[in-house]
C-alpha cells in the first residue's frame, strides 16, 4: 500500500537558517505529492503541491521538487523566521485513492530567534 | 468566508458513553472526510464521503460511525466500542483538486 516516511524530529533552529525535512514514499502508479503545515491548536493548511515528476512546489519561501528516481519530495527553506514554527506534514494522493491522502507522521519544528 | 466548523472544540466523555462530533462546511465541496491524529502517528484516515448519501471506511473505522444526510455536513460519532478515543479529530473537504483538502480546526476529545 502506500505510505509516506518523514525524518524524526523535533528539528530545532535559529532564525535565518537553512531548513530541510525529508520525506519519501511509496506509492503505486504515479502519485501527487503534498506538504501541509499544522500551527499550534489549528486544523491542517495546504502549503505546496506537486503533481508530477520534476514539478516543483513554491509557498511562502518554502520549495519541494517532486523526484520520482529517489520517491522524494524534501521540504527546503533558505532562511526560516519564528513564524515558521510548526508541525509539517508530507502526503501523497495516488491516481486510485479517490482524492484521499496518506500522510507522514510529522516533523515539529521549532525556530528560535 | 467559506470554511469549515468544527463543534465543539474540546470533549470530555466517561467510558462507555458515545459521542458526536460536528464538522459543518459551507464551501459547496462533495467530499468530506474524517481524520484521527495521534502523536507521532500523523493523521489517519477514519471516514470519507464522496458524495450526499454515501460513504467509505477509511483506514481505522472501527468504533466510529457516520452519516452524510446533507452536503454541508458530515458529523462523527465516536462509540463506546472504540477502545482508545482520546485523540485530535479532524474534518477536512475536497472540492478541487485530489489532495487538496480544506481542514477544520480540529475537536479533542478526552476519555476520562
Amino acid at each position: 500500500g502506500d505510505s509516506v516516511t518523514q525524518m524524526e524530529g523535533p528539528v530545532t533552529l535559529s532564525e535565518e537558517a537553512f531548513l530541510t525535512i525529508n520525506c519519501t514514499y511509496t506509492a503505486t502508479g504515479y502519485p501527487s505529492l503534498f506538504w501541509y503545515v499544522q500551527y499550534p491548536g489549528e486544523g491542517l493548511q495546504l502549503l505546496l503541491k506537486a503533481t508530477k515528476a520534476d514539478d516543483k512546489g513554491s509557498n511562502k519561501g518554502f520549495e519541494a521538487t517532486y523526484r520520482k528516481e529517489t520517491t522524494s519530495f524534501h521540504l527546503e527553506k533558505g532562511s526560516v523566521q519564528v513564524s515558521d514554527s510548526a508541525v509539517y506534514f508530507c502526503a501523497l494522493s495516488s491516481p486510485t485513492s479517490y482524492g484521499k491522502l496518506t500522510f507522514g507522521q510529522g516533523t515539529i519544528l521549532t525556530v528560535h530567534p | 468566508d467559506g470554511g469549515i466548523t468544527q463543534s465543539p472544540k474540546y470533549l470530555f466523555r466517561k467510558e462507555g458513553q458515545n459521542v458526536t462530533l460536528s464538522c459543518e462546511q459551507n464551501l459547496n465541496h462533495d467530499a468530506m472526510y474524517w481524520y484521527r491524529q495521534d502523536p507521532g502517528q500523523g493523521l489517519r484516515l477514519i471516514y470519507y464521503s464522496q458524495i450526499v448519501n454515501d460513504f467509505q471506511k477509511g483506514d481505522i473505522a472501527e468504533g466510529y460511525s457516520v452519516s452524510r444526510e446533507k452536503k454541508e455536513s458530515f458529523p462523527l460519532t465516536v462509540t463506546s466500542a472504540q477502545k482508545n478515543p482520546t485523540a485530535f479529530y479532524l474534518c477536512a473537504s475536497n472540492g478541487r483538486g485530489a489532495g487538496e483538502l480544506f481542514f477544520g480546526e480540529g475537536s479533542r476529545l478526552t476519555v476520562l
